[in-house]
């Protein structure tokens, strides 16, 4: 079965700092993996998608995530938060067809000024 | 990219009444689309699957009885809350997977249900 794993429930971030946020899934084989964010009372927004090729994926916003198969991670990055990046962010995971979407548990970012 | 429309955005309705949100892909035919739950402050819960012309697919601990799940056509699902109490009161968000490609699910932007 497959798994995802957010291990910060929160994290506070200076604005115009580094981000990252961690995401580590368990799934048998390479599997499709989502970062997204969804800011209070919101939908989904898509931030990137991992499905194969480059592992160092590029997505809206200035984000970015890498995926790392010899740690089984999809950590988001992004080089220097803006204070409407507060929102929480979801990691999620999906096999090939995409029968089923697996969603971690989120983190919610603040920015303090 | 592929839309996905919701409506109602939120609905407040009274305890023992049904009701129902609908969930469309705009410009493309979803055969599969699927329904989450999520409660405040925690992540989505996937509840079913919505397969187009054949009976949805409800993931463990999910009454089929009391979420009715309707996919009559190939743009549009329905999930309908029958005799709501105030624990059914959440946010629904639907997707539909694209038929083809990557099958990437595309997100509504959600529902809010309150039930007093």
């Amino acid at each position: 079965a497959q798994s995802v794993t957010q291990p910060d429930i929160h994290i506070t971030v200076s604005e115009g700092a580094s981000l990252e946020l961690r995401c580590n899934y368990s799934y048998g084989a390479t599997p499709y993996l989502f970062w997204y964010v969804q800011s209070p009372g919101q939908g989904l927004q898509l931030l990137l998608k991992y499905f194969s090729g480059d592992t160092l994926v590029q997505g809206i916003k200035g984000f970015e995530a890498e995926f790392k198969r010899s740690q089984s991670s999809f950590n988001l990055r992004k080089p220097s938060v803006h204070w409407s990046d507060a929102a929480e962010y979801f990691c999620a995971v999906g096999p090939p067809l995409m029968e089923k979407l697996t969603f971690g548990t989120g983190t919610r970012l603040t920015i303090i000024p | 990219g592929a839309v996905v429309s919701q409506h109602p955005s939120w609905v407040i309705c009274k305890s023992g009444t049904s009701v129902k949100i609908e969930c469309r892909s705009l410009d493309f035919q979803a055969t599969t689309m699927f329904w989450y739950r999520q409660f405040p402050k925690q992540s989505l819960m996937l509840m079913a699957t919505s397969n187009e012309g054949s009976k949805a697919t409800y993931e463990q601990g999910v009454e089929k009885d009391k979420f009715l799940i309707n996919h009559a056509s190939l743009t549009l699902s329905t999930l309908t809350v029958t005799s709501a109490h105030p624990e059914d009161s959440s946010f629904y968000i639907c997707s539909a997977r694209v038929p083809s490609g990557t099958y990437e699910q595309y997100f509504g932007p959600g529902t809010r249900l309150t039930v007093t």
